[in-house]
């Protein structure tokens, strides 16, 4: 059974860190992993797709990394701004069948 | 134009009443999920379909039953609701390259 596990669950930082999330996974048999932002009261937003055969991916201020064999992946945020303030939520896709398994998620706050 | 709706946004109804949520994707997507997010916002899937084919039934009572009528909907009929059904379900969508897609929400509350 996957289970994908969040650290830290909150986080308070000043604005213009740097700051890491991370995420890791009990199978390393996954198809890719994703993260996404939700808003308060909002849905989920896609940020990230990273590919098992991949290492890592980045958007803007935005970098995931992927470690299948260890089952880790990190988000790293540069230059973190109040906008960011969210919850991030990890979610791994298995190898086979079709189900997306989500970790509990970090909220960030970034303080202006 | 809006890739992943449901509707409706919000449903406040009261116990052991029937309700019905609606999702569509207009992505061209095979493969559609309901998810429900509880007061702790942990995120569960319920169901997934894959051109219109039921591939994934979680441990989810009967009394939730989703429907896809074809490859662009796949709505949920609950039945007799109970307190315990108040929270968030998310309907969503996968690309063949595993990008999941989810729709708004909608918010239901059981008095």
């Amino acid at each position: 059974k996957q289970e994908v596990t969040q650290i830290p669950a909150a986080l308070s930082v000043p604005e213009g860190e740097n700051l890491v999330l991370n995420c890791s996974f009990t199978d390393s048999a996954i198809y890719n992993l994703q993260w996404f932002r939700q808003d308060p009261g909002k849905g989920l937003t896609s940020l990230l797709l990273i590919q098992s055969s991949q290492r890592e991916q980045t958007s803007g201020r935005l970098n995931a990394s992927l470690d299948k064999s260890s089952g880790r992946s990190t988000l790293y945020i540069a230059a973190s701004q109040p906008g960011d303030s969210a919850t991030y939520l990890c979610a791994v896709l298995r190898e086979y069948g079709n189900k997306l398994v989500f970790g509990a998620g970090t909220i960030l706050r970034v303080k202006s | 134009d809006t890739a992943v709706s449901q509707t409706p946004k919000y449903l406040v109804t009261q116990m052991g009443n029937d309700k019905s949520i609606k999702c569509e994707q207009n992505l061209g997507h095979d493969t559609m999920y309901w998810y429900k997010q509880d007061s702790k916002k942990f995120l569960k899937i319920m169901f997934s379909y894959n051109n219109k084919e039921l591939i994934i039934n979680e441990t989810v009572p009967n009394r939730f039953s989703p429907k896809s009528p074809d490859k662009a909907h796949l709505n949920l009929h609950i039945n007799s609701l109970e307190l315990g059904d108040s929270a968030v379900y998310f309907c969503a969508s996968r690309t063949d390259e595993g990008r999941v897609s989810f729709g708004p929400g909608t918010r239901l509350l059981v008095l």
